[in-house]
């Protein structure tokens, strides 16, 4: 079985400031891919950023970067410098194998203060 | 690239009465399409799985009956919620993921589903 766990149900961070979520997930499968996505209250879903697992090089998009620890199955979210626009609901998923399902954490509300 | 729309954004209807839901990949081809529903403040549970001139593959505890899917095309997947009651009040989100080469799936913007 395949699963994802948000441990922060809610986070909250200063303009400007850095906030990291976390992630954890368990799979068994060798090859599998690990997104965050962003849900703002249009409940448009975002994809904010995409990590193959057999690399080892952390994925970067502009101000969000992850923290990719294959073996302690971990995969934080670091958000820098953030902005009114970034409160939102993220969500941890992961792929298992190649072209399978997405398999979703439960979220965690990100509320930035102005 | 990689826009999916949903139609209609909202829909109410009364008890008993069907409600068809459109997911359209408008720029690319999706063999895959995926049918998620959302409760307030959680997450996304994936309820079948759609693919281009196939039955859908349900998840446990979905009622195929009761969710008819329909992949026709390889740009439109149809969600028919049945016989609609109020517990099935919710928003649904549906995904397209291009072929087999990329893991990506692409989202709708959703359709909130109020059965009165």
């Amino acid at each position: 079985a395949q699963t994802v766990t948000q441990s922060q149900p809610e986070m909250s961070v200063q303009e400007a400031e850095t906030v990291t979520l976390s992630c954890t997930y368990d799979t068994s499968e060798s090859d599998y891919y690990l997104f965050w996505y962003k849900q703002p209250p249009s409940r448009q879903m975002i994809l904010v950023i995409r990590q193959e697992a057999y690399k080892q090089q952390n994925a970067t998009e502009n101000r969000f970067s992850v923290n990719f620890q294959k073996a302690a199955k971990s995969f934080s979210l670091k958000i820098s410098d953030s902005q009114l626009g970034d409160a939102a609901m993220y969500f941890c998923a992961l792929t298992p194998g190649y072209g399978n399902k997405l398999v979703f954490g439960a979220g965690t509300i990100l509320r930035v203060k102005s | 690239g990689a826009v999916v729309s949903q139609h209609p954004s909202r829909v109410i209807c009364k008890s008993g009465t069907s409600v068809k839901i459109e997911c359209r990949s408008l720029d690319f081809q999706a063999t895959t399409m995926f049918w998620y529903r959302q409760f307030p403040k959680q997450s996304l549970m994936l309820m079948a799985t759609s693919n281009e001139g196939s039955k859908a593959t349900y998840e446990q505890g979905v009622e195929k009956d009761k969710f008819l899917i329909n992949h026709a095309s390889l740009t439109l997947s149809t969600l028919t919620v049945t016989s609609a009651h109020p517990e099935d009040s919710s928003f649904y989100i549906c995904s397209a993921r291009v072929g087999t080469s990329f893991n990506e799936q692409f989202f709708g913007p959703g359709t909130r589903l109020t059965v009165l």
